[in-house]
């Protein structure tokens, strides 16, 4: 695709439920990163997926938190159980195999409001 | 663990002028340095990619520098005007592939 696309780009839930959130990264990106960003504040490092390696999870905040992404492209980020302290915008971003020659790409992010 | 710091964390200045942001890191061992903007309710927009064995990139008005061994990255902006209002993010690379963010630096440019 012409960049890298979220989904919803908004999504209100009620506290306790499951929500999933969809990044589709640059077509021919091998790393894909998602970050949280509460209201006023900086990007808060989730998770990172780099090729067939193991990926980086040490910044999921808690195991209700977790990630996949499928056959290397499509991930998603699911968060169980929503607690309103989850409300934040989610970005997603991609970085081609040498990426950090390219840097990283960003999408418009999922606008997520737990109530 | 590596910690990436911006000061200001906001700045206010009249239109025309020029301006610097700052940017340090405590480890040395970055890959590159990515310079971003986000508008309100926006994402990131890419301004400046410096790779670890270049000291400076230039775009337009913008001139980004890096100096990795005293873990510092500067952000010029020119002739600012109300346009360039937005929240500067500095990012580093680490070797491993990881990308870590300041909290940005909040910028208005008042005509």
């Amino acid at each position: 695709g012409a960049g890298v696309s979220q989904s919803p780009s908004n999504k209100v839930t009620e506290k306790g439920k499951d929500v999933e959130l969809r990044c589709d990264p640059i077509s021919g990106h091998t790393a894909l990163y998602w970050y949280r960003q509460s209201l006023g504040q900086g990007l808060e490092f989730l998770i990172y997926f780099q090729g067939n390696s193991a990926p980086d999870k040490s910044g999921l905040p808690s195991d209700r938190f977790s990630a996949e992404r499928t056959g290397g492209s499509v991930s998603t980020l699911t968060i169980q159980r929503t607690q309103q302290e989850d409300s934040a915008v989610y970005l997603c971003a991609s970085s081609p195999l040498t990426g950090v020659d390219l840097g990283a790409f960003f999408g418009q992010g999922t606008r997520l409001t737990v109530v | 663990k590596q910690e990436v710091t911006q000061i200001p964390a906001a700045l206010s200045v009249p239109e025309g002028e020029n301006l610097v942001l700052n940017c340090s890191f405590t480890d040395s061992a970055i890959y590159n340095l990515q310079w971003f903007r986000q508008d309100p309710g926006k994402g990131l927009t890419s301004l400046l990619l410096i790779q670890s064995s270049q000291r400076e990139q230039t775009s337009g008005r913008l001139n980004a520098s890096l100096d990795k061994s005293s873990g510092r990255s500067t952000l010029y902006i020119a002739a600012s005007q109300p346009g360039d209002s937005a929240t500067y993010l500095c990012a580093v690379w680490n070797q491993g592939g990881k990308l870590i963010f300041g909290q940005g630096t909040e910028l208005s440019v008042k005509p």
